[in-house]
C-alpha cells in the first residue's frame, strides 16, 4: 500500500514570496490533515478535511494560509505572502475517517524562509 | 495553549534495558491517546494507541498506561534496542473534535 506522498521535500523562500504544497493521501482515505511543525515543538494542526470540506481550520492563519481539496483527494496548501515565523516542517496526514484512527503521515515539506 | 507535554527532551538507554516516555495532559476532554515515532527526514508513524476506557495496552515490546486521575501516560519499550532510538511523540485527541494535539517530543536514544 503506498503511503501518503508530499512534494517538494524542500523549499527555500524569500519573505513575502509565495509557496504551496502538495500532498496525495493514502488511497480510500476521507480525512487529510496540514500540520505545521516548527523545530523542537510537536505538530499543530492547520486545517482538517473530511472528502473536500473542511472540518476543522481553527488554527490556520487565514490571511496568509489557504488549502483546498478538489474532488476529495489531493490538497495543496498555500502560503501567501510568506513570513520568516512559517519556516518550518510542514506535515500532510490521513485517516479512514474522524473518530479515534491513527493518521499516517508523509514525509513533510520543509520550508526554510530566508 | 500545551495541552499535551512531554517534559524529558531527551532520554537515554542502554540497549536490553527498559525505556519509559512520559507525558502529561490538562485537558480532560481527552479520551483517546497515541504515541507515534519519528526518524529524521520522515514522517511520524504510529506506534500505539489507548481508549480512556482501558489503563494499558501492549504491543510486543511496546506497552502503554494511562493514569486518567493523575492525567498521565508512559509508554514502556521492553527491551529497548539501537533501532528504537527515534523522537517520540505523545499525542490525544477528543474523540468527538478529533483535533490531535501532540507533545513536543522526547528524543530517545538506546545504546549498544
Amino acid at each position: 500500500e503506498a503511503g501518503v506522498a508530499q512534494s517538494p521535500r524542500y523549499k527555500i523562500i524569500e519573505k513575502r514570496q509565495s509557496v504551496a504544497f502538495w500532498c496525495n493521501p493514502i488511497s480510500g482515505h476521507a480525512t487529510l490533515y496540514w500540520y505545521q511543525q516548527i523545530l523542537g515543538q510537536g505538530p499543530k494542526l492547520l486545517i482538517q478535511f473530511q472528502n473536500n470540506g473542511v472540518v476543522d481550520d481553527s488554527q490556520l492563519p487565514k490571511d496568509r494560509f489557504s488549502a483546498e481539496r478538489l474532488k476529495g483527494v489531493d490538497s495543496t496548501l498555500k502560503i501567501q505572502p510568506a513570513k520568516l515565523e512559517d519556516s518550518a516542517v510542514y506535515l500532510c496526514a490521513s485517516s479512514l475517517g474522524t473518530g479515534n484512527y491513527e493518521q499516517y503521515f508523509g514525509p513533510g515539506t520543509r520550508l526554510t524562509v530566508t | 495553549d500545551q495541552q499535551v507535554k512531554q517534559n524529558s527532551p531527551s532520554l537515554s538507554v542502554q540497549e536490553g534495558r527498559i525505556s519509559i516516555l512520559n507525558c502529561d495532559y490538562t485537558n480532560s476532554m481527552f479520551d483517546y491517546f497515541l504515541w507515534y515515532k519519528k526518524y529524521p527526514a520522515e514522517g511520524p508513524t504510529f506506534l500505539i494507541s489507548i481508549s480512556s476506557i482501558k489503563d494499558k495496552n501492549e504491543d510486543g515490546r511496546f506497552t502503554v498506561f494511562l493514569n486518567k486521575s493523575a492525567k498521565h501516560l508512559s509508554l514502556h519499550i521492553v527491551p529497548s534496542q539501537p533501532g528504537d532510538s527515534a523522537v517520540y511523540f505523545c499525542a490525544a485527541s477528543d474523540e468527538g473534535n478529533n483535533d490531535m494535539r501532540f507533545g513536543a517530543g522526547t528524543r530517545l536514544t538506546v545504546k549498544p
